[in-house]
């Protein structure tokens, strides 16, 4: 089975400017998670997923702002990009509704510059 | 809230050595505990889980035990190789009603030949 992809993999951005990244997951996992990860910051939960509905979200500011589709590829999306959204940013897919035990499957990340 | 402190890195061992990476958390109720293990351009890959206290997470010679009355999950290896060189995260999940995944620092581990 192929595992969790993210597009691109690599972007550069400037100041003020918009940006989408893209994660498919393992194909009949239903669950997306966005992690951001930063030097300073560490991982940082984003949003998640799960049919189409956004079940949990991070304290991130509204510039961040995600989507699932009906096949479960979920798109996230930030808005005047700012110098500090340079970043690695991680999707996670799961094929179960989310209970604490359960695991996530992590893509590679796209990893963000903003100039 | 809910939080999770791992020691801090870079930690250097030499090849065979013995390895511990410390990590407590903060809960509010009775969680789930990770370890995953980050290889350079990769992203995150699950090493070892426990899901109740005083269960262990074994893996790739890997362990942890989840310790409520120290509220601890330390990761152990008897012997390391070269190979193990990558960043450990500690990480804790409550997963009511989906993910949320809290995550430690990261510890980066280098181990030499």
């Amino acid at each position: 089975k192929a595992g969790v992809t993210q597009t691109p993999r690599y972007l550069i951005k400037t100041r003020g400017q918009q940006v989408t990244l893209s994660c498919s997951p393992i194909s009949g996992h239903r669950s997306v998670s966005w992690y951001q990860q930063t030097p300073g910051q560490g991982l940082q939960f984003l949003f998640e997923y799960f049919s189409e509905t956004q079940r949990n979200k991070g304290n991130f500011p509204g510039r961040f702002s995600g989507r699932q589709f009906s096949n479960s590829r979920s798109e996230m999306n930030v808005s005047t990009l700012e110098l500090g959204d340079s970043a690695l940013y991680l999707c996670a897919s799961s094929p179960t509704a989310g209970g604490k035990a359960d695991t996530q499957y992590f893509g590679p990340g796209t990893r963000l510059t903003v100039l | 809230g809910n939080s999770v402190t791992q020691m801090e890195g870079p930690v250097t061992l030499s090849e065979e050595a013995f390895l511990t990476i410390n990590c407590t958390y903060t809960a509010t109720g009775y969680p789930s505990l990770f370890w995953y293990v980050q290889y350079p351009g990769e992203g995150l890959q699950l090493l070892l889980k426990a899901t109740k206290a005083d269960d262990k997470g074994s893996n790739k010679g890997f362990e942890a035990t989840y310790r409520k009355e120290t509220t601890s999950f330390h990761l152990e290896k008897g012997s390391v190789q070269v190979s193990d060189s990558a960043v450990y995260f500690c990480a804790l999940s409550e997963g009511t009603g989906g993910f949320k995944t809290i995550f430690g620092a990261g510890t980066r581990l280098f181990v030499k030949a």
